[in-house]
């Protein structure tokens, strides 16, 4: 089975840039999760998909962040502009099915805004 | 969800058995123990969970206390490969929020 897809898995970029991130979930899972992770601290939820609806986007700055599912599949992050406080890894992770107890994480995307 | 306590930080040699605590004392009555691990430079890695009752599979065993303010994880035989920082997070698993609150974790060096 394949796992969680990132891309890219790094990215440097200037402040007030903008950036955007991929991930395609495993396949069958109806839930997909964007985490953002800083440096020395654990994964932070930015927002939580069911199928290509919202679930919980209380945690994502919706001034400079937005993300879409639009297909219920595949899913993009973007941050316009960033910031240098955005340097962190964003992790992507989905669940489905009958393991709701599970959620199964991407390597990642390392970004760092300078 | 309730909040957990994790040592920062726990040694363990090689082939010797690794347990890590965890204090969850607000833990309600339908929130479920989790727990993940996270190696250096890749996403997190479920390990387990549970409700009341101890739990094993292939990868470790998850004891927790009668009052279910406390748990326990245990990798029986500990490798090098186990080094990670591991992460207890208490979360209720009704509806159709399934958020994860990871705190700091406890960093896990396997010694040879």
């Amino acid at each position: 089975e394949a796992g969680v897809a990132q891309s890219p898995r790094y990215k440097i970029i200037e402040k007030r840039q903008s950036v955007a991130f991929w991930c395609n979930p495993i396949s069958g899972h109806a839930t997909l999760y964007w985490y953002q992770q800083i440096l020395g601290q654990g994964p932070k939820l930015l927002i939580q998909f069911q199928n290509n609806g919202v679930v919980d986007d209380s945690q994502l700055p919706k001034d400079r962040f937005s993300a879409e599912r639009l297909k219920g599949v595949d899913s993009t992050l973007k941050i316009q502009p960033a910031k240098l406080e955005d340097s962190a890894v964003y992790l992507c992770a989905s669940s489905g099915g009958q393991g709701i107890h599970e959620q199964y994480f991407g390597p990642g995307t390392r970004l760092t805004v300078t | 969800d309730a909040k957990t306590t994790q040592p920062p930080s726990m040694d363990c040699a090689e082939g010797r058995a690794a347990n890590l605590p965890c204090n969850h004392s607000t833990i309600s009555g339908n929130e479920y123990v989790y727990w993940y691990r996270q190696i250096h430079s890749q996403g997190p890695q479920y390990i387990i969970h549970g409700l009341k009752n101890n739990e094993t599979n292939e990868m470790a065993s998850l004891i927790i206390t009668e009052d279910r303010k406390s748990s326990t994880l245990i990798l029986p035989h500990a490798t090098l490969r186990d080094t990670a920082v591991y992460y207890c997070i208490v979360r209720n698993s009704g509806g159709s929020n399934y958020k994860l609150t990871f705190g700091k974790g406890t960093l896990l060096t396997v010694n040879p």
